[in-house]
């Protein structure tokens, strides 16, 4: 089955950097990705969901990245500020069955002032 | 919209216990799903269901794991003697539709399961 692999799982910037974390998956068939937010005592929240259509897609201070070609997603959180640290998690849809997301490991990013 | 609810938020368990999770999915939501969260393995699909029946059960384990939604407000996940390597997050998660047009996931906030 679908198999998703997230880097790094930790993740220490400074405010105003830039922060990129990728998952690779393993089914070329996937067709949905999400990125999913998770901060410290708070439920996930969807940050973004990805078309397999699309490559490049913009969110409020990040843009999701999508390479079919090396199944590969990525989310680049540009200018990163304190608010942005919490865990992080890619999921695919898995093409069996499109409601069932297989997710990343997860990343835990800090954002230092 | 009170979102996603679980019950309780924490339990502790003994050894060989019988432990039981809530979940009352967003109201008009017609999909809920139940994930497994630990450190090791990240979060694992456990099953699903739509319009209270099951759908897809093919991550949980065979024995002592169980799911049931008996009506469109509540699901619970029942762990009949608990190990410790139960221990983890249950996560209860609703969406809209649950089908192919693939809705987004509306997460609880977990139960925390600590089996002793």
């Amino acid at each position: 089955g679908e198999q998703v692999e997230q880097r790094p799982p930790h993740l220490s910037v400074r405010e105003g950097d830039s922060a990129v974390i990728t998952c690779t998956y393993t089914d070329p068939n996937s067709y949905y990705f999400f990125w999913y937010k998770q901060e410290p005592g708070a439920s996930l929240q969807l940050l973004m969901k990805v078309f397999s259509s699309t490559e490049i897609n913009e969110g409020q201070g990040f843009t999701v990245l999508l390479n079919k070609k090396d199944k590969r997603l990525s989310l680049n959180l540009t200018a990163a500020h304190p608010g942005d640290s919490a865990a992080y998690f890619c999921a695919v849809s898995a093409p069996s069955s499109f409601s069932k997301l297989v997710f990343g490991q997860g990343t835990s990013l800090s954002v230092v002032p | 919209n009170a979102g996603v609810i679980q019950t309780p938020r924490h339990k502790v368990t003994g050894k060989g216990q019988e432990a039981t999770l809530w979940c009352e999915p967003i109201s008009g939501h017609s999909a809920v799903f139940w994930y497994r969260q630990t450190i090791v393995q990240g979060l694992e699909f456990l099953t699903y269901f739509r319009n209270q029946a099951p759908i897809d059960d093919s991550g949980m384990p065979k024995e002592r794991f169980s799911a049931q939604m008996p009506n469109q407000s509540h699901s619970t996940l029942k762990i009949q003697s608990t190990q410790p390597q139960d221990s983890a997050v249950y996560l209860c998660a609703s969406s809209l539709d649950g089908g192919v047009s693939n809705e987004r996931l509306f997460f609880g906030h977990g139960t925390k399961l600590s089996v002793l």
